[in-house]
């Protein structure tokens, strides 16, 4: 079964640092991950897929990276801000066919970093 | 385009009730998911379909049916609700790419 776990669960710096999410997998047979933010009480935000055969992806000041081999993937937030507050989740999907004893689709989560960034 | 829509936000049961949870997408993805969001859990995998007439189980299926009879829509059915499926239901939707998630449905069993 695939289990990601996220790195740090809580987190609150002061605004202006740049900082590390970390995302760990299981099961490297893998497809894709995603990165996808969470405002409370709010639905799930997509902020960057990194396929499998790719290293990083980049959208503004976010940057993931994916080590497939060693199961991690990084997500780099630079120059934070107050509006970057909220939770951050990892998601990864099987490749077709599945994990062992997995399913054949749909996305398998950390429970997430939830964010503070202070003013 | 409206993305993924799902009906109702909101909603109060009580045990034993039945209820659909209802999710339209209009993108023609043909991959779909419904999750569970919960407290110290995270979000987890109920059902998921591949495509129009085939679906299949996830991390935590118990209790919950799901049909696909169309590419837009995929309901996840409740057939006798009980307090244990207290939670957020978040449906999503994907073709090649990543997935685009709904706004969520709040469930309630009282």
């Amino acid at each position: 079964k695939q289990e990601v776990t996220q790195i740090p669960a809580a987190l609150s710096v002061p605004e202006g640092e740049n900082l590390v999410l970390n995302c760990s997998f299981t099961d490297s047979a893998i497809y894709n991950l995603q990165w996808f933010r969470q405002d409370p009480g709010k639905g799930l935000t997509s902020l960057l897929l990194i396929q499998s055969s790719q290293r990083e992806q980049t959208s503004g000041r976010l940057n993931a990276s994916l080590d497939k081999s060693s199961g991690r993937s990084t997500l780099y937030i630079a120059a934070s801000q107050p509006g970057d507050s909220a939770t951050y989740l990892c998601a990864v999907r099987p490749e077709w066919g599945g994990y062992s004893g997995g399913g054949a689709d749909g996305l398998t989560f950390g429970k997430g970093t939830h964010l503070i960034i202070q003013p | 385009n409206a993305g993924v829509t799902q009906t109702p936000k909101f909603q109060v049961l009580k045990t034993g009730q039945s209820m659909t949870l209802q999710c339209a997408q209009d993108m023609n993805h043909e991959y779909m998911s419904w999750y569970r969001q919960d407290p110290g859990m995270g979000l987890r995998l109920i059902h998921y379909s591949v495509g129009a007439g085939i679906t299949d189980q996830g991390e935590v299926p118990n209790g919950y049916n799901v049909s696909r009879s169309t590419t837009e829509d995929f309901p996840l059915r409740l057939l006798s609700a009980a307090p244990s499926q207290t939670s957020v239901y978040f449906c999503a939707s994907r073709r090649e790419g990543g997935y685009t998630f709904g706004s969520g449905t709040r469930l309630t069993v009282v």
